[in-house]
């Protein structure tokens, strides 16, 4: 059972466009979300993360909003660029038991392609 | 400043042979985790540690698969016997566990091939 689902497999945008990339989750406890970058033959590195106590959070081209009430997240990429080219993951987190460890979900991925 | 170290970073083997992969994580990092990423699947959490101690390993499919830390700076994680469906890309992580869900730090992973 998937708690974390990016149900695009992947994503291809002319550059300068905006990039959409979407990600919903099934556990209410969740209380912080998170966006991954992945290039090939590389581990994944943080790019922007949200609380659940803001529906948005911005970073530069990068824009995470968050609907708590529709269990939805997206990253916008706006204008998206050539080198955004990469697997992008979803992740989601909550406290767990008594030892306060956060245990982090991440989703499949989704694959985005920037054409130049 | 060396981020999350994994190796080896390719390993192909026989069905039925023992493997071990590495990770040393970032020096000062309490928390370390294992995933493995599959097209099917993405990135599945296999287990986590918190200062040494495993907290959960509900991740780990088959007692196949074991994992330890024997200090803060040094993981392992074993599958024995292995099979072709393990083949896959293991990463590490590691971060400071604080008051929050902090990022993680990943390092670049081994892709395993087991034939």
């Amino acid at each position: 059972d998937q708690q974390v689902k990016q149900n695009s497999p992947s994503l291809s945008v002319q550059e300068g466009r905006i990039s959409i990339l979407n990600c919903d989750y099934t556990n209410s406890m969740f209380d912080y979300f998170l966006w991954y970058k992945k290039y090939p033959a590389e581990g994944p590195t943080f790019l922007i993360s949200i609380s659940s106590i803001k529906d948005k959070n911005e970073d530069g081209r990068f824009t995470v909003f968050l609907n708590k009430s529709a269990k939805h997240l997206s990253l916008h990429i706006v204008p998206s660029q050539p080198g955004d080219s990469a697997v992008y993951f979803c992740a989601a987190s909550g406290s767990r038991g008594s030892t306060g460890g956060f245990k982090t979900i991440f989703g499949a991925g989704t694959r985005l392609f920037v054409k130049a | 400043d060396a981020g999350v170290i994994q190796s080896p970073r390719h390993e192909v083997t026989e069905m039925g042979q023992e493997v071990t992969l590495r990770c040393k994580p970032i020096s000062g990092h309490n928390s370390l985790f294992w995933y493995r990423q599959t097209m099917m699947r993405g990135l599945e959490l296999l287990i986590y540690f918190n200062n040494n101690v495993p907290i959960d390993d509900s991740g780990m499919p088959e007692d196949r698969f074991s994992a330890k830390m024997p200090n803060a700076s040094f993981s392992t994680l074993k599958i024995q016997p292995s099979e072709p469906r393990d083949s896959a890309v293991y990463f590490c992580a590691s971060r400071v566990r604080g008051g929050g869900p902090d990022t993680q730090y990943f390092g670049p992973g081994t892709r395993l091939t087991v034939l």
